[in-house]
């Protein structure tokens, strides 16, 4: 079935760090993926989205390429602010009902 | 703020029981997922309503039922608790419930059982 594997947190980074946080897929059919972020006490939020193979998504600085050949979606940012802080998650669906969200990714980011 | 909103935010209960959890849509969504967000399994689907009927299932136990009444607000029904429910449960809504319509999540209601 289809399923999202995330790269395992914490990270910590210091500000105006790059980042990255891996993403890769299995999917059976040809999915669409999102990039969610959740700041602490509250829902996701919807960061960026991509729906088919070479689409770029992106939002705030941040960015995430749809690669078909590697099955992934990596979420970068040139350069993160404290703000940033918060829990990444990585999604796809492929019939616009069941959505797989992957573990989620805890960011820290320090001055 | 997202405009789908939860209720109770938190609530606190004993093994064995039953809790309802209410979800409001954001206005003119017919859509409706809930999700449950654990330490160890991180989000997981469970069920998704289109304007009152079901429309996906994904990990919902037999234990949990949900419905989506005419006004469009939402219920997930949680019986018979186990400790291992404890867990945030989200709702999450969107327009027409398919292709790539953005889902807009509720703040989410933290469920504990003692």
């Amino acid at each position: 079935g289809d399923s999202v594997t995330q790269m395992e947190g914490p990270v910590t980074l210091s500000e105006e760090a790059f980042l990255t946080i891996n993403c890769t897929y299995t999917a059976t059919g040809y999915p669409s993926l999102f990039w969610y972020v959740q700041y602490p006490g509250e829902g996701l939020q919807l960061l960026l989205k991509a729906t088919k193979a070479d689409d770029k998504g992106s939002n705030k600085g941040f960015e995430a390429t749809y690669r078909k050949e590697t099955t992934s979606f990596h979420l970068e940012k040139g350069s993160v602010q404290v703000s940033d802080s918060a829990v990444y998650f990585c999604a796809l669906t492929s019939t616009g009902n069941q959505f797989y969200f992957g573990t989620g990714t805890s960011l820290t980011v320090i001055p | 703020d997202s405009g789908v909103t939860q209720t109770p935010k938190h609530l606190i209960t004993a093994t064995g029981q039953r809790v309802t959890l209410r979800c409001s849509p954001r206005s003119g969504d017919l859509s409706v997922y809930w999700y449950q967000q654990s330490l160890d399994q991180g989000l997981q689907f469970l069920i998704q309503y289109y304007n009152g009927e079901e429309r996906a299932k994904g990990n919902i136990l037999e234990r949990f039922s949900a419905q989506q009444f005419p006004d469009l607000h939402s219920e997930l029904n949680l019986s018979s608790l186990e400790l291992g429910d404890s867990a945030l449960y989200f709702c999450a809504s969107s327009g027409t419930g398919g292709g790539l319509q953005t889902q807009y999540f509720g703040p989410g209601t933290r469920l504990l059982v003692l």
